[in-house]
């Protein structure tokens, strides 16, 4: 079975450029969520989806950076302008259903590196 | 956030008994769940406890106490490929919902 898919799995980019992530869920699955990992900051909570509708994005950096879903089985995480301070591995993650037992399975997530 | 504590690191042979415990703010808590993540890789499920007690899942066993605001991870039977990070995230925070609040998580170090 194929578990969360995330593209690209590398990004290298300049400062100022758009970057955009991307992330299929386990079909079937309810929930998504986008996390960002730093060694200083460890894994955090972006924003998270059930049934495609934004539920709590209280961890967003700010403005520049923008989720979507479309669909249930596509999301986007943009990052407008990028800047260095956003390298990080972006980690997708999906769960059954929008219960607080149910096991989240997290993607290879995306290594960006913002030059 | 949640005051999620846990060891920044740990090392111990192969072959040995290692627990690594984590305390979290017990305010709003649902619970608990542990998860692995290897160097370069993605974090993957171990355990979930709700209820106090332990849960035993072969090598691996987690403990929750709620009134104390306590877990541990036992591992038992050390092997190299337990080097890892793990994970405690607490779950049950800001309402019924599936929000997970990762500690900073533990370095394993596993020795010949």
């Amino acid at each position: 079975d194929a578990g969360v898919i995330q593209s690209p799995r590398h990004e290298v980019t300049e400062m100022g450029q758009e970057v955009t992530l991307r992330c299929k869920p386990i079909s079937g699955h309810n929930s998504l969520f986008w996390y960002r990992q730093t060694m200083m900051r460890g894994l955090e909570l972006l924003i998270y989806f059930n049934n495609n509708v934004p539920i709590d994005d209280s961890g967003m950096p700010e403005d520049r950076f923008s989720a979507k879903m479309p669909n249930a089985s596509f999301s986007t995480l943009k990052i407008q302008p990028s800047e260095p301070r956003d390298s990080a591995v972006y980690f997708c993650a999906s769960s059954l259903g929008g219960s607080m037992t149910d096991t989240q399975y997290f993607g290879p997530g995306t290594r960006l590196t913002v030059l | 956030g949640q005051n999620i504590d846990q060891p920044t690191e740990m090392t111990a042979t192969e072959g040995a008994i290692v627990q690594i415990n984590c305390t979290y703010q017990t305010s709003g808590f649902n619970g608990l769940f542990w998860y692995q993540q290897h160097a370069g890789e993605a974090p993957t499920f171990l355990s979930y406890n709700v209820l106090d007690g332990l849960e035993e899942k072969g090598r691996f066993s987690s403990f929750l106490s709620r009134s104390k605001g306590y877990s541990y991870l036992l591992l038992k039977e050390l092997q190299m490929k337990d080097s890892a990070s793990y994970l405690c995230a607490p779950t049950g925070y800001g309402g019924a919902t599936n929000k997970l609040i990762f500690g900073t998580g533990t370095l394993l170090a596993v020795q010949p």
